[in-house]
C-alpha cells in the first residue's frame, strides 16, 4: 500500500535553531517527492521539488535531502522564524494516474 | 492573477442539507483536484479532472459529486451532508496533473455538519 509517514508529528524550537522533519515513503513506482509549507487556515504552497535523480534540493533557508534507495526524505530549516511556524507536509507522486500520497505533516512551533 | 478561488471559506450545514463547494482558477489548467483534510490526516483526492467534460474519482469520492463544465470552474456538491464530511476543503489545479511547477492549492473551505 503507498503511503507516506513523517516525523516528528510535532516540534517545537527557539527562534533562531535549526530543525530536520523526516518523511518515510512507500511510494511505487516513485515519481518526485515535494515539500509544501501549510500555515494555519490557508492551502499548501510549495517549498521543494525532487526527481528520483536529486539529492539535495534548497530554497532559501530550506533543504531537502532524498534517499531513493532507503525511500527516505528529510526538509532542513536553517535560523528558524516566527514565521516558519506551519505544517510541512511530505508529497509523493507514483509515476502513473493522479497518484498523489500525503503525508499527515510536522506541525512546528517556532518561539521567541 | 488570483490563482485559486473557493468559496465560501467557512460553511455550517444541518445533516442531510446539501450545498456546493465553488472552485475556480484562473492560468488556464487543465487538471484540477478536491481534496478533503480531516485532522492529523494527510490530504485525500475527492474527485479530480483532466479537461472540460471530464472528470473521474479519487481516493474518497462516496457523498460527492463533481462537474467541469468550463476549464475555469470545478464545484464539488454535498447531496445529503453527514457529520463524516466535516472537513477542510481544498481545490487544486495544474497545467501537467504531476505534482510540478504549478501545481496551486486553493485557500480551503471549512464546513461543519452539526
Amino acid at each position: 500500500k503507498n503511503q507516506v509517514e513523517q516525523s516528528p508529528q510535532s516540534l517545537i524550537i527557539l527562534e533562531g535553531k535549526n530543525c530536520t522533519l523526516q518523511c518515510n515513503y512507500t511510494v511505487s513506482p516513485f515519481s518526485n517527492l515535494r515539500w509544501y509549507k501549510q500555515d494555519t487556515g490557508r492551502g499548501p504552497v510549495s517549498l521543494t521539488i525532487m526527481t528520483f535523480s536529486e539529492n539535495t534540493k534548497s530554497n532559501g533557508r530550506y533543504t531537502a535531502t532524498l534517499d531513493a534507495d532507503t525511500k527516505q526524505s528529510s526538509l532542513h530549516i536553517t535560523a528558524s522564524q516566527l514565521s516558519d511556524s506551519a505544517s510541512y507536509i511530505c508529497v509523493v507522486s507514483a509515476s502513473y494516474g493522479q497518484n498523489f500520497v500525503f503525508g499527515p505533516g510536522t506541525r512546528l512551533s517556532v518561539l521567541p | 492573477n488570483a490563482g485559486v478561488t473557493q468559496t465560501p471559506k467557512f460553511r455550517i450545514l444541518k445533516i442531510g442539507q446539501s450545498m456546493t463547494l465553488q472552485c475556480a482558477q484562473d492560468m488556464n489548467h487543465n487538471y484540477m483536484y478536491w481534496y478533503r483534510q480531516d485532522p492529523g490526516m494527510g490530504l485525500k483526492l475527492i474527485y479530480y479532472s483532466v479537461g472540460a467534460g471530464i472528470t473521474d474519482k479519487g481516493e474518497v469520492p462516496n457523498g460527492y459529486n463533481v462537474s467541469r463544465s468550463t476549464t475555469e470552474d470545478f464545484p464539488l456538491r454535498l447531496e445529503l451532508a453527514a457529520p463524516s464530511q466535516t472537513s477542510v476543503y481544498f481545490c487544486a489545479s495544474s497545467y501537467s496533473g504531476d505534482l510540478g511547477p504549478g501545481y496551486t492549492f486553493g485557500s480551503g473551505t471549512r464546513l461543519t455538519v452539526v
